[in-house]
């Protein structure tokens, strides 16, 4: 597509149940990252995958969350058991290349979680 | 692990003074990369700088990256209501890490 799609754009979920966040990123990207931005603050890293390596797991808070990519290409980011402290904006990236190496990450419009 | 610290937190300024944040790293990156997040926006890339002691340019804003390749700033020329938003850094040594960011506010 044009741009890094992610869905949904709001979800709102109650306390101990799972979510899934998707991520489409540009056609041909090979690096995607998901980060994290409560209201007002910065980007707090989360994940981090490049073609087919292992993916960087270390910004994962908590075991109740996990990210796959299927394909090198879409993403989903599951959250298990929500907590009320989950509530944020999710945000994915991607770039043609590993680590921004000579590009910059185009980021999707987010997905913003209220755990209620 | 990898640490990139950005001041200030906030900077509100009259229309037409200059504004520079700054940013510092825990350890030598391989380049750095700039961002912009308006109110209620996601971040949008800006620029990348990769040469120690590089200097670029885009019309009012002024990027450089030290000679250690270990800290940069961002410098905007006579501000104006459009710059508003908040400006991140990124530095990259394998992965990528923002700074906190800078949040800019312009009084007309």
């Amino acid at each position: 597509g044009a741009g890094v799609s992610q869905s949904p754009s709001n979800k709102v979920t109650e306390k101990g149940k799972d979510v899934e966040l998707r991520c489409d990123p540009i056609s041909g990207h090979t690096a995607l990252y998901w980060y994290r931005q409560s209201l007002g603050q910065g980007l707090e890293f989360l994940i981090y995958f490049q073609g087919n390596s292992a993916p960087d797991k270390s910004g994962l808070p908590s075991d109740r969350f996990s990210a796959e990519r299927t394909g090198g290409s879409v993403s989903t980011l599951t959250i298990q058991r929500t907590q009320q402290e989950d509530s944020a904006v999710y945000l994915c990236a991607s770039s043609l290349a590993e680590a921004g190496e000579g590009y910059g990450y185009t980021f999707g419009s987010g997905t913003r979680l209220t755990v209620v | 692990g990898q640490q990139v610290m950005q001041i200030p937190q906030y900077q509100h300024v009259q229309e037409g003074e200059d504004f520079t944040t700054y940013c510092n790293s825990s350890t030598t990156l391989s380049n750095i990369q700039w961002y912009k997040q308006r109110p209620g926006g996601h971040p949008v890339f800006l620029i990348q700088l990769v040469k120690s002691g590089e200097v670029k340019k885009q019309k009012r804003l002024t990027f450089q990256f030290g000679e250690a390749k270990k800290n940069s700033s961002l410098h905007i020329t006579a501000t104006q209501t459009t710059d508003v938003g908040t400006y991140f850094c990124a530095g990259n040594n394998n992965d990528m890490r923002f700074g906190a960011g800078t949040r800019l506010t312009v009084k007309p």
